[in-house]
């Protein structure tokens, strides 16, 4: 079954870190660009950041440069976002999503959405 | 800068439903997306390349547009329909969203 299984969310205090996962099956997950988009609660969605199919080339939405970081691991097959300095602006449902190919940046398959409350 | 129009549509299941897109500079080869969106939910993909269909979505979707106007046309409401709309272009980084849709049942 081709899914993309996420992992990691929870409550941090502001200036905390937190690292989320999302693990994909049913598809060579080598082969896909990969996303992080967020939505906050009961507002619209916001992409955050994209890494290439080799975890090569990176790139970031202003609002979290700096301070995210995306990478990869296509031995297990699994996404991750390292969220640091978070902030209550940063708290959403992050969603991982797949490109289907190049210069192809929308979302065909999307995580189940993990929540991410930043509070003290 | 997408904005989506209206913010709200209240219709009856059978209606047709237009729902509208419109971007601040001409997307690069009409590179926009659509998904449907229920609550607790992630996104689900509809409309890419302004008008292809995705794997699996009825027919009842269909896209279109150029330049800076997009549509979204659902041609006959099922109850399973009444959901948020999202537009995305995809021509230039950073790639976003317009702010939403909300079609509700009448």
């Amino acid at each position: 079954q081709v899914q993309l299984v996420q992992s990691g969310g929870g409550v941090v205090q502001p200036g905390r870190s937190l690292r989320l996962s999302c693990t994909a099956s049913g598809f060579t997950f080598q082969n896909y660009a990969m996303h992080w988009v967020r939505q906050a609660p009961g507002k619209g969605l916001e992409w955050v950041a994209i890494i290439a199919h080799d975890g090569g080339n990176k790139n970031y939405a202003d609002s979290v440069k700096g301070r995210f970081t995306i990478s990869r691991d296509n031995s297990k097959n699994t996404l991750y976002l390292q969220m640091n300095s978070l902030r209550t602006e940063d708290m959403a449902v992050y969603f991982c999503a797949r490109s289907p190919g190049w210069a192809q940046y929308y979302f065909d398959l999307w995580g189940q959405g993990a929540l991410v409350t930043v509070s003290s | 800068v997408l904005t989506q129009s209206p913010g709200t549509l209240s219709l009856s299941p059978g209606e047709r439903a237009t729902l509208s897109c419109r971007a601040s500079q001409t997307v690069t080869f009409k590179y926009v997306a659509w998904y449907q969106q229920k609550p607790g939910q992630a996104p689900r993909l509809l409309i890419y390349g302004s008008s292809s269909r995705a794997t699996g979505v009825p027919d009842r979707f269909s896209g279109s547009g150029s330049g800076t106007d997009f549509t979204l046309t659902i041609s006959r409401l099922e109850p399973e329909d009444f959901a948020v709309y999202y537009c995305q272009q995809y021509g230039s980084s950073p790639w976003t969203f317009g702010q939403g849709t909300r079609l509700e049942i009448k």
